[in-house]
């Protein structure tokens, strides 16, 4: 069935350090969201990324959408504390392009 | 932004009971909301879709006469967990798009709901 992997699982930084988080679908995706998820909270929306190749910033994170688009990144420059949760890709199905089918996920964990 | 809201955030309820969990979108209405459950430390898997007006579809391998839905308004949703075993304690979140975003935008999340069966 459809896969969508992230690695690593889990990261514990400095703050300052840089953050780097990977996606890879087992398909080709029209489109490709991510999230994050602060440790006791819900999913929320970071960006959407549609073409091929696409590379879009927000601050000190910046996307990147594969040219296969199979893959997927998400970089943190200089994280802070606030950066903490769990950062998911998530892609649509397959078999619904309206259900999102949602990546492993990484931890981020940043000490102060 | 977009506002869902789920109601109850916690439940606690003993083995063989049922449990309603209910999903409403607050400013905007939503023909279509997803259903996910997360296990700890885990990623979101798909449950089901719910559909206002028409019966929910269920991904594989998701009891469909377990986790009942119903969408009987444009703003509402609700999942009821039949028969609740221990197992399926978890974290269950709902989800929505508003209508001009169609059928690929962002997500909107409740705040989820945490259940755990004695």
């Amino acid at each position: 069935g459809q896969q969508v992997m992230q690695i690593p699982q889990y990261q514990h930084v400095q703050e300052g350090e840089d953050f780097t988080t990977y996606c890879n679908s087992s398909t080709t995706l029209s489109n490709i969201q991510w999230y994050k998820q602060r440790p006791g909270g819900h999913p929320v929306f970071l960006i959407q990324l549609v073409k091929s190749g696409e590379v879009k910033k927000q601050k000190r994170l910046t996307f990147q959408f594969g040219e296969a688009k199979k893959n997927s990144s998400l970089h943190i420059t200089a994280t802070q504390t606030t950066d903490v949760g769990t950062y998911f890709c998530a892609g649509p199905k397959t078999t619904g392009f309206q259900k999102l089918v949602f990546g492993t996920g990484t931890r981020l964990l940043v000490s102060p | 932004g977009a506002v869902v809201s789920q109601h109850p955030s916690w439940v606690i309820c003993k083995s063989g009971t049922s449990v309603k969990i209910e999903c409403r979108s607050l400013d905007f209405q939503a023909t279509t909301m997803f259903w996910y459950r997360q296990f700890p430390k885990q990623s979101l898997m798909l449950m089901a879709t719910s559909n206002e007006g028409s019966k929910a579809t269920y991904e594989q391998g998701v009891e469909k006469d377990k986790f009942l839905i119903n969408h009987a308004s444009l703003t509402l949703s609700t999942l009821t967990v039949t028969s609740a075993h221990p197992e399926d304690s978890s974290f269950y979140i709902c989800s929505a798009r508003v209508a001009w975003q169609r059928n690929t935008g962002e997500l909107f999340f409740g705040e989820g709901s945490r259940l755990t069966v004695l």
